[in-house]
Order: structure tokens, then C-alpha cells, then sequence
């Protein structure tokens, strides 16, 4: 099966300015997260998508962050206005979580996002 | 919420055994999480614990104990091709089965 696809895999932009990173998960999984991870620590959820209805986006920073998944397959993060804290690796990954057992993501490649 | 600990830096030498430990802290739990991540790679998925007990998959290990908040993920024979980050993750017992990830322990393996 293919896997989680994203782009664009590398963006330099000036702080202020805005940025759209884009996903495409798994085909027939139901769940999408976006991570962000900072350069030596570990993923930090910033939401989570079921079908097209967002479940938690409690990390998000809403004043600058935007996502959406439309139609319950592919999303789209946005930034705006980007600060220098924002440089990081954005990750997609989706799963298909069972009723019960390994709720096993599949990460995309990622979006690796430099902020001058 | 969940909190999640684990080691920064570690360093083995190949062919040794390795063990890089985790303990967490979670309102609900639905199981424990190691993924591998090479440098510049996305993580992917080495194995999953819910039970309490050791979990063998060839070269790698994990062992959960619940009462203990604690795991570990043990690497035999090492290669230098484990050198990489290894996560620790939490699985969260609600509706959406919310993944946590812990900060990642850096594993260098030298000669």
C-alpha cells in the first residue's frame, strides 16, 4: 500500500510570513494526526483528526495554527504569521485504530520548516 | 494527560545487548509504543505492550509493567545500523486513542 505522503518536504520562509504544509494519508484510515517535532525531542500532537471532525487540538496554538481535513482524507497545516520557534519537522501520520489492540501510526515523511 | 521519561543519550558498542528504559505517567492507558527513528526519517513502529511481560520480536525486546509505569525496549547483537532515536510512546484509553511520545532516547553505536 502506499503510504502517508506530504509536501513540501523542505520550506525556508522569514518570520511573519505563512506557510501551508499538506498530507495524504493511508487509504481507508479514518485517523490523522499532525506532530510537530522540534530539532532532539520527541512528536508533539498538535491535532488529531477523525474522519473530517477534529478530537483534540488542545496543543495547537490557535492564534497562528490552522488545519483542516475537508472531506476526511487529505489536511492541510497552516501557519500564520511564523515565528522563529515554529522551525521544525512537521509530521503527518494516520492509523486505522481498532476497537481494540496497537493503535499503530504510519508517519509520512515529513515537512522539514526553517524559520529566519 | 500523559508524562512521559526516558533517557537522552545512550551509548553501546556492537554486538553488546542494550537496554533503554521508560516510565510513564498517564490518566488512562492503552498500551506502551516503541518506534525508531533514523536521523532526518519519520519514526516507525517496533513494537507494542499491553500486558504486563516481556514482548521478543528477533533482535528487539520490549517489557511492560503497568503497576510500575514502566517499560523497556532491549536491543541485542547491535548493528550499527540501530544507531538512531527510539521512542518511547503512551497510548491514551479515551475514544480516540490519543499516541504521546516521549522526548526519545539517541542511541550511538560504536565499534
Amino acid at each position: 500500500e502506499a503510504g502517508v505522503a506530504q509536501s513540501p518536504r523542505y520550506k525556508i520562509i522569514e518570520k511573519r510570513q505563512s506557510v501551508a504544509f499538506w498530507c495524504n494519508p493511508i487509504s481507508g484510515h479514518a485517523t490523522l494526526y499532525w506532530y510537530q517535532q522540534i530539532l532532539g525531542q520527541g512528536p508533539k500532537l498538535l491535532i488529531q483528526f477523525q474522519n473530517n471532525g477534529v478530537v483534540d487540538d488542545s496543543q495547537l496554538p490557535k492564534d497562528r495554527f490552522s488545519a483542516e481535513r475537508l472531506k476526511g482524507v487529505d489536511s492541510t497545516l497552516k501557519i500564520q504569521p511564523a515565528k522563529l520557534e515554529d522551525s521544525a519537522v512537521y509530521l503527518c501520520a494516520s492509523s486505522y485504530p481498532p476497537e481494540s489492540g496497537a493503535n499503530v501510526l504510519t508517519f509520512g515523511a515529513g515537512s522539514r520548516l526553517t524559520v529566519l | 494527560g500523559q508524562n512521559i521519561d526516558q533517557p537522552t543519550e545512550m551509548t553501546a558498542t556492537e554486538g553488546a545487548i542494550v537496554q533503554i528504559n521508560c516510565t510513564y505517567q498517564t490518566s488512562g492507558f492503552n498500551g506502551l509504543f516503541w518506534y525508531q527513528q533514523h536521523a532526518g526519517e519519520a519514526p516507525t513502529f517496533l513494537s507494542y505492550n499491553v500486558l504486563d511481560g516481556l514482548e521478543e520480536k528477533g533482535r528487539f525486546s520490549s517489557f511492560l509493567s503497568r503497576s510500575k509505569g514502566y517499560s523497556y525496549l532491549l536491543l541485542k547483537e547491535l548493528q550499527m545500523k540501530d544507531s538512531a532515536s527510539y521512542l518511547c510512546a503512551a497510548g491514551d484509553s479515551g475514544g480516540y486513542q490519543k499516541v504521546t511520545f516521549g522526548t526519545g532516547t539517541k542511541l550511538q553505536v560504536i565499534p
